[in-house]
């Protein structure tokens, strides 16, 4: 199947800092991206969906300026998270599919963000 | 509102028999899928099996079969022949295409017994 990656694995940070979080789709050119969170023992919460060369859609209740989402090619997708705070530790997932007429979505490894 | 519902938190199941994970769904659009992940301890999410709301048969993918039944809004996951390796979260989700949303259940933990 399609391989998408995920860097970093695990990051700590500082309150306060920013984050940035890498999605690549290895094998395939993805012209949708979407970013998930999910909370420890908890559901994938979708939190925007990035299509190339234009600007992410967020879910209700996710802050734009917090959460920036950049699709600068076909192939990655990054979120910034900026000014971190503790309350923005939790597991973020990002997913990518190959076209309007694929139904599957591939997903990345995820990312483990903890901030001190 | 809630979109998708995962009644059974966990599971346990004996190695070797079959078991059905709950999952039932909310939507008036007509054009939807429905897909049942696995998620592991690592974290990643696997694909496991995916029906289309037009699709006339249930989907079937090796161990994996999903017993859809439209009318109930139901999209259960059947495992049968469980094996240790199954051990792990699985998650039902929708995708509503003319909006294209996705929405995950809450999960069911499914343990496997020697």
């Amino acid at each position: 199947g399609a391989v998408v990656s995920q860097h970093p694995s695990r990051v700590i940070c500082k309150s306060g800092t920013s984050v940035k979080i890498e999605c690549r789709s290895l094998d395939f050119q993805a012209t949708t991206m979407f970013w998930y969170r999910q909370f420890p023992k908890q559901s994938l919460m979708l939190m925007a969906t990035s299509n190339e060369g234009s600007k992410a859609t967020y879910e209700q209740g996710v802050e734009k300026d917090k959460f920036l989402i950049n699709h600068a090619s076909l192939t990655l997708s990054t979120l910034t998270v900026t000014s971190a705070h503790p309350e923005d530790s939790s597991f973020y997932i990002c997913s990518a599919e190959q076209g309007a007429d694929s139904y599957e979505q591939y997903f990345g490894p995820g990312t483990r963000l903890t901030v001190t | 509102a809630q979109k998708i519902t995962q009644t059974q938190p966990g599971m346990f199941v004996q190695e070797k028999e079959a078991v059905t994970l709950d999952c039932t769904y909310d939507t008036s659009d007509p054009s939807y899928g429905l897909f049942w992940y696995k998620q592991p301890s690592s974290g990643e999410m696997i694909f496991l099996i995916y029906q289309g709301s037009y699709d006339q048969q249930n989907a079937t993918e090796g161990r994996y079969s999903l017993n859809f039944q439209k009318a109930r809004k139901s999209a259960n996951l059947v495992i049968s022949a469980s094996q240790l390796g199954d051990s792990a979260m699985y998650f039902c989700a929708m995708r509503l295409y003319n909006f294209n949303k996705f929405y995950f259940g809450s999960g069911t933990k499914l343990n496997v017994k020697p």
